[in-house]
């Protein structure tokens, strides 16, 4: 099952915030979260473990609601190189697939 | 260390023909992962290899195959190629199962006309 991203697309001004959340509809162990530049690759930011244990690498951060099946990623006084589109994806199965959300577009302006 | 690599990066093929494209993974990673990118799909998975075994396959049809080598590197190939098959395939390697992160190529544009 797909995890549901919302929102779609979200147009900032430097330095305001932004939330963009993830959820399923089936049991979530982790949450992966991925930025996509366009034209180029998609690229690790963090990984979001049950019992709240975050491994990331980015000055960005996120939250994983169990209960809620969610989890949201916090982009803070958002900066110019932060646009892109941002997919969370979630394992299936105990082997490294994933199902990426249908993505987030964020788009900074100066 | 150098990244995951994919070859070539553009490809046009004609419908009917066939395909294949391959990924060198970062050097310790043992499993490969194929995605197809569409717009209008999104980030569709199509299949996970391991120590040369396929763990896992997404829904597409058996037109789609992939293999991995003794060195992790992997191919997949597409044969009796269709226009709908023009997407951006992308390979991302991870150490191994569950919790690792994906490392994404560039992915190899295919044009199918």
């Amino acid at each position: 099952q797909q995890p549901v991203q919302s929102p779609q697309a979200v147009i900032l001004r430097e330095g305001e915030d932004a939330v963009i959340n993830c959820s399923s509809s089936k049991a979530l162990y982790s949450v992966h979260w991925y930025r996509q530049k366009h034209g180029e690759a998609p690229v690790f930011l963090m990984i979001l473990l049950k019992g709240g244990e975050q491994k990331g690498h980015e000055k960005i951060s996120a939250s994983f609601n169990e209960k809620k099946q969610q989890s949201s990623l916090y982009l803070t006084a958002s900066q110019l190189s932060y646009s892109g589109t941002y997919f969370c994806g979630t394992p299936s199965g105990n082997t490294g697939k994933l199902i990426f959300g249908q993505g987030t577009t964020l788009q900074v302006k100066p | 260390k150098a990244g995951v690599t994919q070859t070539p990066r553009y490809l046009i093929k004609t419908r009917g023909q066939q395909v294949t494209l391959s990924c060198s993974p970062i050097s310790g990673h043992r499993s490969v992962s194929w995605y197809q990118q569409t717009p209008g799909q999104g980030l569709q998975f199509l299949f996970e290899y391991f120590s040369e075994t396929q763990r896992n396959k997404g829904n597409f049809p058996g037109r789609f195959s992939g293999r991995q080598f003794s060195n992790s590197r992997s191919e997949m190939n597409v044969s009796t190629l269709e226009l709908g098959d023009s997407a951006l395939y992308l390979c991302a390697s991870s150490l191994a199962g569950r919790g690792s992160p994906l490392h994404f190529g560039n992915g190899t544009r295919l044009t199918v006309t």
